[in-house]
This record gives C-alpha cells, sequence and structure tokens, in this order.
C-alpha cells in the first residue's frame, strides 16, 4: 500500500495567516491526489481532487499543487470556518489511503 | 450531487456482526462507485472496502479480507456494508462516500458525496 505523510500534524494559525499542508506519498502518484477538510463530528468535504481541481462550491483559497511524491494544500487567507482537520487521500493505485491528517487550530 | 443517507447507530457484543446501509438519491446509482470509510475515535480516516455498483465488483483493503463484504441493490440504490467477528477495535464511525470509477485495477478515485456516518460501538 502507498503510505501517505502529513506534515505538520496541527498548526496553530490566525485569521488571515497563509497556511500550507504537505503530504508525502511513499511512491509517485501520477496526481491522483484529494484532499479533504473535516470538522468535528462532521463527514469529510471534498476539496481538491487531481491534485490540484477545485470542487464546485469550494472557495478559491484553497489551492493544490505538486506532483510525484509531494503535494500542497494551501489556504491563501485562513477564515474562522477554516479551522478543521484537513486529509490527503491518494488513488493511484489499490487500496485508497489517507494521511494522518493536519489540525488547524486558532493561535 | 448525490445524498446518501446510511442506517443508525449501532451497538454490539464483540464477535457479533453489524450490517450498515447506505442508500443513494439524486444521482445514478450504478454510475459511481460507493466507499466504506471509518473513523475510530480521535483518529484518522481509513478506507475499508468499497463497489462498482454497475457490475457488482467489490474490492477490500487487505486488512479486512475475510471480515467485511460489501454488496449493493441496485433496484433501491443501497449499498451495505457487513462487518463480521466485531472487536472492541471496529468501534467507530462508518461512512459511506461516492465518487467517480476508475477502470480496473484501481477502481476507486476521489470521494465527493459522503454519508453523516454510522457509529458503531462494541462492548461487552
Amino acid at each position: 500500500d502507498i503510505q501517505m505523510t502529513q506534515s505538520p500534524s496541527s498548526v496553530s494559525a490566525s485569521v488571515g495567516d497563509r497556511v500550507t499542508i504537505t503530504c508525502q506519498a511513499s511512491q509517485a502518484l501520477t496526481r491522483y491526489l484529494a484532499w479533504y477538510q473535516q470538522k468535528p463530528g462532521k463527514a469529510p468535504k471534498l476539496l481538491i481532487y487531481s491534485a490540484s481541481n477545485l470542487q464546485s462550491g469550494v472557495p478559491s483559497r484553497f489551492s493544490g499543487g505538486g506532483s510525484g511524491t509531494d503535494y500542497t494544500l494551501t489556504i491563501s487567507s485562513l477564515q474562522p470556518e477554516d479551522f478543521a482537520t484537513y486529509y490527503c487521500q491518494q488513488a493511484n493505485s489499490f487500496p485508497p489511503t489517507f494521511g494522518g491528517g493536519t489540525k488547524v487550530e486558532m493561535k | 450531487q448525490v445524498q446518501l443517507v446510511q442506517s443508525g447507530a449501532e451497538v454490539k457484543k464483540p464477535g457479533s456482526s453489524v450490517r450498515v446501509s447506505c442508500k443513494a438519491s439524486g444521482g445514478t446509482f450504478s454510475s459511481y462507485a460507493i466507499s466504506w470509510v471509518r473513523q475510530a475515535p480521535g483518529q484518522g480516516l481509513e478506507w475499508m472496502g468499497g463497489i462498482i455498483p454497475v457490475s457488482g465488483t467489490a474490492k477490500y483493503a487487505q486488512k479486512f479480507q475475510g471480515r467485511l463484504t460489501i454488496n449493493a441493490d441496485k433496484s433501491t440504490g443501497t449499498a451495505y456494508m457487513e462487518l463480521r467477528s466485531l472487536r472492541s477495535e471496529d468501534s467507530a464511525v462508518y461512512y459511506c462516500a461516492s465518487g467517480p470509477q476508475r477502470p480496473s485495477p484501481n477502481y476507486f478515485y476521489y470521494m465527493d458525496d459522503w454519508g453523516s456516518g454510522t457509529t458503531v460501538t462494541v462492548s461487552s
């Protein structure tokens, strides 16, 4: 199975900050990479697919990038509703696997 | 957009089985892939397995082989997940999620619609 390593595991930030989360895969993904946001007690929500495609309805302050084994999720200007946990997920090969998550907390 | 409605919370004894349903509406059930993802308390997301309803092809993560069965009823647009030989470590929220299909051997891609989750508690 492909192992997905997210960093940092948590980050403290303020409203308006730029936040970048990284995800490293144990092998190259050919961009089959998605990002999800999860708030406490709620189901995950798809933000980004194919590494950089913004899901419909997701604010443009979210962006994804990367290639090969290294991918990023960037929030350009953190908003109060963005405090949540974020997960990456690879679908390059079976089975799909998730990163361990990054919790974005209020500073 | 697909709406996924899951069955209610379950409390089970160790060694027993649980079956969770996931009814889809608002889309063409057979045109996408259904995955089951679980989340233990305070932990991350774990992909368990999934099904391609149009073909009935079910695929499982190695960890759950032999203990997990996923099937789907195309006539009602409902997917089912049955986990057997439950132990305390299986206590979690179980989500169904839908997304586009990929050709064999991968079958599954991202998941763009999710159910609200079913809490399964395994306790003696």
